[in-house]
């Protein structure tokens, strides 16, 4: 059975630096693309991040690029997502899913959310 | 950056209704599209990949079809379980999907 935990989520400052984590199971992650995606309060999906299979290049939307970075531990079969220079807008859930067939998307798994905070 | 544009934005239904959620792409996008279910407090489920292609273990009365630009999500008959937000994704422009706004199906 596949699963994906996240953790690492809470309150922090504008400013700020938070990393997030992702643990998987069930399928073979080191082979498997991974995104993250993130829904703010009441408001629709939105995504961020992902980081390819095989080739481990890494994407981003425009509004995290040069700030967030994703990256992984296949040694331990977990996602990250580091995120610096936090602002209010960032504040919301963020999922981990993974790719279907070893494509970036569709999203055939995905996590419970972490919820991230950024206020003062 | 290719828009995703859902209608309505929210229906009200009863059970056993047909209901159909349409999602239009800012360019031809093939049939690179996705249909989301998520429920209040919980995480997005894969119903539909690749326009009409169901998802292992999604019920059949989920139907998707369209390419190009239009796509359209069916519900045959609409289940007390499925009242909840719809969302299609483009997966064309991968390796940066997008989302459409979303399509809340409420009790009628």
């Amino acid at each position: 059975e596949v699963q994906l935990v996240e953790s690492g989520g809470g309150l922090v400052q504008p400013g700020g630096s938070l990393r997030l984590s992702c643990t998987a199971s069930g399928f073979t992650f080191s082979s498997n693309a991974m995104n993250w995606v993130r829904q703010a309060p009441g408001k629709g999906l939105e995504w961020v991040s992902a980081l390819a299979g095989n080739s481990g290049s890494t994407y981003y939307a425009d509004s995290v690029k040069g700030r967030f970075t994703i990256s992984r531990d296949n040694s331990k079969n977990t996602l990250y997502l580091q995120m610096n220079s936090l602002r209010a807008e960032d504040t919301a859930v963020y999922y981990c899913a993974k790719g279907r067939a070893y494509q970036i998307a569709p999203l055939d798994y995905w996590g419970q959310g972490t919820l991230v905070t950024v206020s003062s | 950056d290719i828009q995703m544009t859902q209608s309505p934005s929210s229906q009200s239904a009863s059970v056993g209704d047909r209901v159909t959620i349409t999602c239009r792409a800012s360019q031809s996008i093939s049939s690179y599209l996705n249909w989301y279910q998520q429920k209040p407090g919980k995480a997005p489920k894969l119903l539909i990949y690749d326009a009409s292609s169901l998802q292992t273990g999604v019920p059949s009365r989920f139907s998707g079809s369209g390419s190009g630009t239009d796509f359209t999500l069916t519900i045959s008959s609409l289940q007390p379980e499925d009242f909840a937000t719809y969302y299609c994704q483009q997966s064309y422009s991968t390796p940066f999907p997008t989302f459409g706004q979303g399509t809340k199906v409420e009790i009628k």
